[in-house]
């Protein structure tokens, strides 16, 4: 049974960088599929913000790609997420997700994690 | 980008109604990659259908998807108290993935 849990802080200072990690149990991220990171907040609804390939290529929304890095640790079974530069309108509820067929498919999801921008 | 827009936004139905939700991209949807997502407070979505029609596994066969190009078509035959929630449409046939923002299945 694979599990996707979100973990990282939970609280990021205006202009500081966001990183969050997903560890994936169950399923090997180096083996198939795409590995992504969506968000959701009252404003914006829900927002692809990007993926890695279990071979290692990177497909980012241009929204936000000149602040993201998506990366696999293959050694940990894990996949993590930096934005830079973040902003109040970064606040959101961070899901990692797992998708098969295109970069942007999202067919299985993480519980999700709370990430909010403040001083 | 594809915009994706659903209608209606709120929908009210009683329990063993037909819900009809309708998705309209502003492009055709590449492959015909189109999922639909429930999501309940406090939830992660929850993924029903991909490729447009193909229920996920142990997704009740009450939940229907249908459509191409792009309009698309999300049929719940009879609703149980469970399906009210909001429901989402995304596209994934090209990057980037863009989501609906969402109609809302109330109980009436």
């Amino acid at each position: 049974q694979t599990h996707l849990q979100e973990s990282g802080p939970g609280l990021v200072k205006p202009s500081e960088t966001l990183s969050l990690t997903c560890t994936v149990s169950g399923y090997s991220v180096n083996s198939d599929y795409f590995w992504g990171w969506i968000r959701q907040s009252p404003g914006k609804g829900l927002e692809w913000i990007g993926s890695v390939s279990h071979t290692g290529n990177t497909y980012y929304n241009p929204s936000l790609r000149s602040r993201v890095t998506i990366s696999l640790d293959t050694s940990k079974n894990q996949f993590s997420l930096n934005l830079k530069s973040v902003t109040v309108a970064d606040t959101a509820l961070y899901y990692c997700v797992r998708g098969m067929s295109s970069p942007a498919a999202a067919g299985f999801w993480g519980q999700g994690t709370l990430v909010t921008v403040s001083s | 980008e594809i915009v994706l827009t659903q209608s209606p936004g709120t929908l009210s139905l009683s329990p063993g109604d037909r819900a009809t939700l309708s998705c309209r991209a502003s492009q055709s949807v590449g492959s015909n990659f189109l999922a639909w997502f429930q999501q309940k407070p406090g939830q992660a979505p929850r993924h029903l259908i991909f490729a447009a029609s193909s229920r996920d596994a142990g997704i009740p066969d009450r939940f229907s998807g249908s459509g191409s190009g792009t309009d698309f078509t999300l049929t719940i035959s009879r609703l149980e108290p469970e399906d009210f929630a909001v429901y989402y449409c995304q596209q994934y046939g090209s990057t980037p993935g863009t989501f609906g923002q969402g109609t809302k299945v109330e109980i009436k």
